[in-house]
């Protein structure tokens, strides 16, 4: 069974703080993306990595940094975190088959609150 | 315009009820993805398809390349299909996500 596990469900917050979100998946996948989820927004891409070391932006990425330093973890960084960075905090990976079809597997997200 | 968008944004049926929820899409894509979150957060993936038809159990899903349309169908739907149902289309390793569909199956 593939396990994508995130570090905390509910995590509260003051603005201003450095907060990190870790990822962890245990399939060796090569992909690992996070996800911001608000309501009436859906899932949006902040940033994604495709290797150790390598991160590409996604869609939303202002606020945010990441860090790959292995493969298995993917880590979300606020520098400093806003009230607006409130959300929930979804982490998924995939694998590469050489083909474009893979299916990400989803961690369970992190609720997060900035005060 | 949303490049996916989804349709009905809320749906409450009787159990046992036929379901459809459809999904279309503005971009060329590699699969198209279904999945299915419960209360709580969790995100299972339920379908990836390219093309056709797929069949898990009481679910169904379509896809019409040319129309740019899917469909996901329940079949005698229950309460536990209670969820939000959300659309997502793949190009390359990346998905873009439809808003999702709020289903809710009364007894």
């Amino acid at each position: 069974d593939v396990k994508v596990t995130q570090s905390s469900r509910y995590l509260v917050k003051r603005t201003g703080e450095k907060v990190f979100l870790e990822c962890v998946q245990d399939m060796d996948h090569e992909n690992m993306f996070w996800y911001r989820q608000d309501p009436g927004l859906g899932l949006r891409l902040i940033y994604f990595s495709y290797d150790v070391k390598m991160k590409e932006k996604g869609d939303i990425p202002e606020g945010y940094s990441v860090s790959r330093e292995k493969k298995e973890r993917f880590s979300l960084i606020l520098e400093s975190a806003s009230t607006n960075q409130t959300s929930m905090y979804l982490c998924a990976s995939s694998g590469y088959s050489g083909s474009a079809y893979n299916e990400q597997f989803f961690g369970p997200g992190t609720r997060l609150t900035v005060l | 315009k949303n490049e996916v968008e989804q349709s009905p944004q809320n749906l409450t049926a009787q159990e046992g009820e036929f379901i459809t929820i459809n999904c279309s899409y503005s971009v060329g894509i590699s699969a198209l993805h279904w999945l299915q979150q419960h209360p709580g957060g969790g995100i299972v993936s339920l379908f990836m398809l390219s093309s056709g038809k797929k069949k898990h159990g009481r679910l169904i899903a379509t896809i019409n390349i040319q129309e740019k349309h899917s469909s996901l169908h329940i079949t005698a739907s229950h309460p536990r299909d209670s969820a939000v149902y959300i659309c997502a289309v793949g190009r390359n390793e990346k998905l873009t996500f439809g808003t999702g569909t709020r289903l809710t199956i009364i007894p």
